[in-house]
């Protein structure tokens, strides 16, 4: 069975100070790996598609990076406008599994 | 604007009473989705659609239904709720699904309480 699993659970940081979430996944023939933000009571915003090892992906603070078993989220310098849940989420094919996600809260 | 609708946005009914949740597109979009949140549990994919008439069952189907009749609509159908049915729902569509254009476009969420 497909798994995603997201680490840590939750995220506490100051405004700043830098830091990794993780995603490690067990899918049978991954085609692809996202990233999504989620602020609370909104639906999921797209951040990232990572197709193979080794690929990274930028966005403003953001850098997304995906080896063979996991993927990495690294917020660099973030801002209090940055706390929100990010999800990562495997496909294959035509379904997506999601994992439960990190809450990330920067405090200034 | 581009975006992913659905409606109700809220709704309380009781348990057994045959309800159904609205999802809108008005960007083209091949695939669409349904997705139900719970606390701890993440995202889980409900059913999804690779065009119009083509529907499959994603990881917890069981107690839905859906319908794509026509490209912009994928409603979600609860023929007879249950309280376990209570959750946080989302619609998404993208414009092709599968590996590419699979980023999707998720829409507001319907919370749905079920008595």
């Amino acid at each position: 069975e497909d798994q995603v699993t997201q680490s840590p659970e939750a995220l506490r940081l100051q405004e700043g100070e830098s830091s990794s979430l993780n995603c490690s996944y067990t899918v049978s023939g991954l085609r692809g790996l996202f990233w999504y933000r989620q602020d609370p009571g909104k639906g999921p915003e797209f951040l990232f598609t990572l197709y193979s090892a080794g690929e990274e992906k930028e966005k403003e603070r953001l850098k997304a990076t995906l080896t063979k078993k996991e993927s990495f989220l690294h917020i660099t310098a973030p801002k209090p406008e940055d706390s929100a849940t990010y999800l990562c989420a495997s496909s294959n094919d035509y379904k997506l599994s999601f994992g439960a996600g990190t809450t990330v809260t920067v405090r200034a | 604007e581009a975006q992913v609708t659905q409606n109700p946005r809220y709704l309380i009914t009781v348990t057994g009473k045959k309800l159904t949740v609205t999802c809108s597109q008005n960007m083209n979009h091949e695939y669409m989705s349904w997705y139900r949140q719970d606390p701890g549990l993440g995202l889980r994919q409900i059913y999804y659609s690779m065009n119009v008439e083509v529907t499959d069952k994603g990881d917890v189907p069981e107690g839905y239904k859906v319908s794509r009749k026509e490209k912009r609509n994928f409603p979600l159908i609860l023929e007879s709720p249950s309280p376990n049915q209570t959750s946080l729902y989302f619609c998404a569509s993208s414009l092709l699904g599968g590996i590419v254009g699979n980023e999707q476009f998720f829409g507001p969420g319907t919370r749905l309480t079920v008595l």
